[in-house]
Parts: structure tokens; C-alpha cells; sequence
């Protein structure tokens, strides 16, 4: 079972405009949200993370934005530039495991700014 | 600190052999992860570590595959047979008890032929 679903698996959109990329959770144990950026033939890396007390988090051009009740978090790039081009994946975690860190991930979504 | 460090990079060997992938975590981090990438499922959790003892390997998809961590600084992820469908990148990465996100390593492109 997929506890955490990107449907979609590609985005493209203007440099300049916004990139919105969606994110749906089943287990109403997650308690924190994270966001990882891949380039190719490379490991994922750390973008932005939002606790489950808040609702909104934002640094520099990204924003994640967490709806609780919907069990669906956003990840909003404004501008997007064509260096943002990469898959990203979207990873939550359950404080109340044994591990600090122990991440369900997505099946990740390859955004894709165009000059 | 180099990060995560896995070796090797590629590795493309032929169905029925035994294939070793290994990774270094950094220095200092008490958990170790072991994740497989597919288009279908994404970056999939394989097996964890917390200061060398594996904690949940439910994520390993048949006893063909095994993890060890003989010591803070290294871990082998094995497969014995390996199989075309275990094609995949498979991923290392590492934490501590006080980040909240994990550190990855740059990968080992599996090929099965």
C-alpha cells in the first residue's frame, strides 16, 4: 500500500510562472512533511520540510503548504527557473516510530521549467 | 564531511550472481537506511539501521536480499541470486537522532541482464 502518492508523475511549466506539486498521505500517523529534490545520477537531497502544527512553511521561492484535514500537502516554487528542473519527492515520517528520520516516500514528480 | 558515500556507482552483472553494494554513512550518524528506486513505486524503504542493528526489514522483498552493518562506518546490502527485476538504483543514507531529514548517498545504478 502506498501510504504517500504523487499522481502525477510529470509537470512542466514556464520560467517565471509557479510550479505547484501535489502530494496525498493516508497514514494520519505522519506528524512531518518533507520535500526532496533529485538531479539526475544523483541522491535525492533536502529541500523543505513542514511539521503537522503548522500549516504553512516557506524559504526562499519554495513554500509547502500542509491541509491536515485533506491529508494532502503542496510544494509551490514561484518563480520557477530552469535549474529547478528535477524529479521531486515528497516524504512524511511518524515522530512516534523508533527513528528520528525513518521516511515513506512518493513516487516522486519530474518537474520540468522551460526557458 | 563527503556525505554518504556508496560504491560502486554501476554495477551491471548477469542473472544468478551474487551482487555486494556498499555505503558509508557520515561520520556520527546512528541510522542507516537502505532505500530501492522504481518508476512504480518510487524511492521504496529496503532496510534500517539504528547504531548497527537492523531495526525494521520488512521492506526487503525476499530472502534473496540481506543487509549487514558490522560497524558504525560501513554497511553491505547483498543480493544472492540477483535477477533482472532487481534492476533498480538502489540508495544509502543517514541520520542522526536530531535531524529530521536524512542524507543521501549518490546511488548504485543495479543492472541484471
Amino acid at each position: 500500500d502506498q501510504q504517500v502518492k504523487q499522481n502525477s508523475p510529470s509537470l512542466s511549466v514556464q520560467e517565471g510562472r509557479i510550479s505547484i506539486l501535489n502530494c496525498d498521505y493516508t497514514n494520519s500517523m505522519f506528524d512531518y512533511f518533507l520535500w526532496y529534490k533529485k538531479y539526475p545520477a544523483e541522491g535525492p537531497t533536502f529541500l523543505i520540510s513542514i511539521s503537522s502544527i503548522k500549516d504553512k512553511n516557506e524559504d526562499g521561492r519554495f513554500t509547502v503548504f500542509l491541509n491536515k484535514s485533506a491529508k494532502h500537502l503542496s510544494l509551490h516554487i514561484v518563480p520557477s527557473q530552469p535549474g529547478d528542473s528535477a524529479v521531486y519527492f515528497c516524504a512524511a515520517s511518524a515522530w512516534g516510530e523508533t527513528s528520528g528520520s525513518r521516511l515513506t516516500f512518493g513516487e516522486g514528480t519530474q518537474l520540468t521549467v522551460n526557458p | 564531511d563527503a556525505g554518504v558515500i556508496q560504491s560502486p556507482r554501476h554495477e551491471v552483472t548477469e542473472m544468478g550472481q551474487e551482487v555486494t553494494l556498499r555505503c558509508k554513512p557520515i561520520s556520527g550518524h546512528d541510522y542507516l537506511f537502505w532505500y530501492r528506486q522504481t518508476m512504480m513505486r518510487g524511492l521504496e524503504l529496503l532496510i534500517y539501521f539504528n547504531n548497527n542493528v537492523p531495526i525494521d526489514d520488512s521492506g526487503m522483498p525476499e530472502d534473496r536480499f540481506s543487509a549487514k552493518m558490522p560497524n558504525a562506518s560501513f554497511s553491505t546490502l547483498k543480493i544472492q541470486p540477483s535477477e533482472p527485476r532487481d534492476s533498480a538504483v538502489y540508495f544509502c543514507a543517514s541520520s542522526s537522532d536530531t535531524n529530521t531529514e536524512a542524507f543521501f548517498g549518490q546511488g548504485t545504478r543495479l543492472t541484471v541482464v
